[in-house]
């Protein structure tokens, strides 16, 4: 099947700072991404998807500001936690889907952020 | 996107035991699709039902579409200790997913 490489795995960070996160799809072009985020024995959450060459759409009640989303190349998204808090503490997953069955998703193995 | 209630939350049963999760909308779904996820893992894909009534089979894997395209099931026939995970339907373009339901296998 279809690998999506995101990293890091696991990140700890201190409260104020900002944490990049990659998504990168490695055997095919991905131009829409979606980024997920998903709490303990909760299930998945859709932030924003990730527009190859545009601005990301994010879902409602997500802050575009908080989470930046840049899409620049096919094979690339990148979520970017800024000026993180104790309550972004989460698990963040990618996806991405090939053009011929984009329904279908492949996933992360998604980033462990942990704010302090 | 319209959510889908999935059930059960969560159900430990007994190696050798089936095993069951459904999903359920008020509106007709153009398609459903399964996932599985590990714990500590990603989600998995799985399935993808379109048609009405579609029943496709994956060795112990059951998976149904409703004849009105509003409901889903995922059966497990005879669970063994590497069944165990949580199983998410999803619908749309735009995935939108169910609860999800927990499962452990009690070997």
């Amino acid at each position: 099947g279809a690998v999506v490489s995101q990293h890091p795995s696991r990140v700890i960070c201190k409260s104020g700072t900002s944490v990049k996160i990659e998504c990168r799809s490695l055997d095919f072009q991905a131009t829409t991404m979606f980024w997920y985020r998903q709490f303990p024995k909760q299930s998945l959450m859709l932030m924003a998807t990730s527009n190859e060459g545009s601005k990301a759409t994010y879902e409602q009640g997500v802050e575009k500001d908080k989470f930046l989303i840049n899409h620049a190349s096919l094979t690339l998204s990148t979520l970017t936690v800024t000026s993180a808090h104790p309550e972004d503490s989460s698990f963040y997953i990618c996806s991405a889907g090939r053009a011929l069955a984009k329904n279908i998703q492949y996933f992360g193995a998604g980033t462990r952020l942990s704010v302090l | 996107g319209q959510q889908v209630m999935q059930i059960p939350q969560y159900q430990h049963v007994q190696e050798g035991e089936d095993f069951t999760t459904y999903c359920n909308s008020s509106t007709t779904l153009s398609n459903i699709q399964w996932y599985k996820q590990r714990p500590g893992g990603h989600p998995v894909f799985l399935i993808q039902l379109v048609k009405s009534g579609e029943v496709k089979k994956q060795k112990r894997l059951t998976f149904q579409f409703g004849e009105a395209k509003k409901n889903s099931s995922l059966h497990i026939t005879a669970t063994q200790t590497t069944d165990v995970g949580t199983y998410f339907c999803a619908h749309g373009n735009k995935l939108v997913f169910g609860a999800g339901t927990i499962l452990r296998v009690k070997s």
